[in-house]
């Protein structure tokens, strides 16, 4: 049963323009949502989150939005830069338990 | 502060054999979490300890087994290897557990291959 599903596989942008990468989850229980970065044959790197009592959350060039009504978060990336180009994971748990990954989006920015 | 490492980087086994996989979290980090990643999946969860507790378990069979340690380190077991079982292996370690959410951090994972 996947829980949190990333329709997208890949995403290609313009360096300097905005990346949207967006999430959808069907538990109405998950309560956190995180970004991940990921390269091949590593480990993911945690980038952001927020928690299910906010709609938005902002780190720098990453904000991430989140809309409880749809079960639906993004990730925006102001302005992209080719050294974003990685593969980003959403995940999602509830009260601090295991998260759930989708399958990924492979952003490319090109320079 | 040294982050999540995991031994063996990469690892070869044959069908039939077992194999264990360790993890050390980050210094006064209490849950670790391993995950098992294979070509076009997602991250599939297998199970998290919390003080050497199994708190939650993933839906794989019982030849993937673990335990964690006083010192919080832990170790994955994989009995009688699968071919489907090559896949890179990723721990994360969380500073708390219980009901607060936080942030997951990961090691570099270990990359299995079962010939």
């Amino acid at each position: 049963d996947q829980q949190v599903k990333q329709n997208s596989p890949s995403l290609s942008v313009q360096e300097g323009r905005i990346s949207i990468l967006n999430c959808d989850y069907t538990n109405s229980m998950f309560d956190y949502f995180l970004w991940y970065k990921k390269y091949p044959a590593e480990g993911p790197t945690f980038l952001i989150s927020i928690s299910s009592i906010k709609d938005k959350n902002e780190d720098g060039r990453f904000t991430v939005f989140l809309n409880k009504s749809a079960k639906h978060l993004s990730l925006h990336i102001v302005p992209s830069q080719p050294g974003d180009s990685a593969v980003y994971l959403c995940a999602a748990s509830r009260r601090g338990d295991d998260m759930r990954f989708g399958a990924g989006t492979r952003l490319t920015v090109k320079p | 502060k040294a982050g999540v490492t995991q031994t063996p980087r990469y690892l070869i086994k044959t069908r039939g054999q077992q194999v264990t996989l360790s993890c050390s979290p980050i210094s006064g980090h209490r849950s670790v979490s391993w995950y098992q990643q294979t070509p076009g999946q997602g991250l599939q969860f297998l199970f998290e300890y919390f003080s050497e507790t199994q708190r939650n378990k993933g839906n794989f069979p019982g030849r993937f087994s673990g335990r964690q340690f006083s010192n919080s380190r832990s170790e994955m077991n994989v009995s009688t290897l699968e071919l489907g079982d090559s896949a890179l292996y990723l721990c994360a370690s969380k500073a708390a557990g219980g009901g607060l959410n936080t942030e997951a951090f990961f090691g570099q994972g270990t990359r299995l291959t079962v010939v």
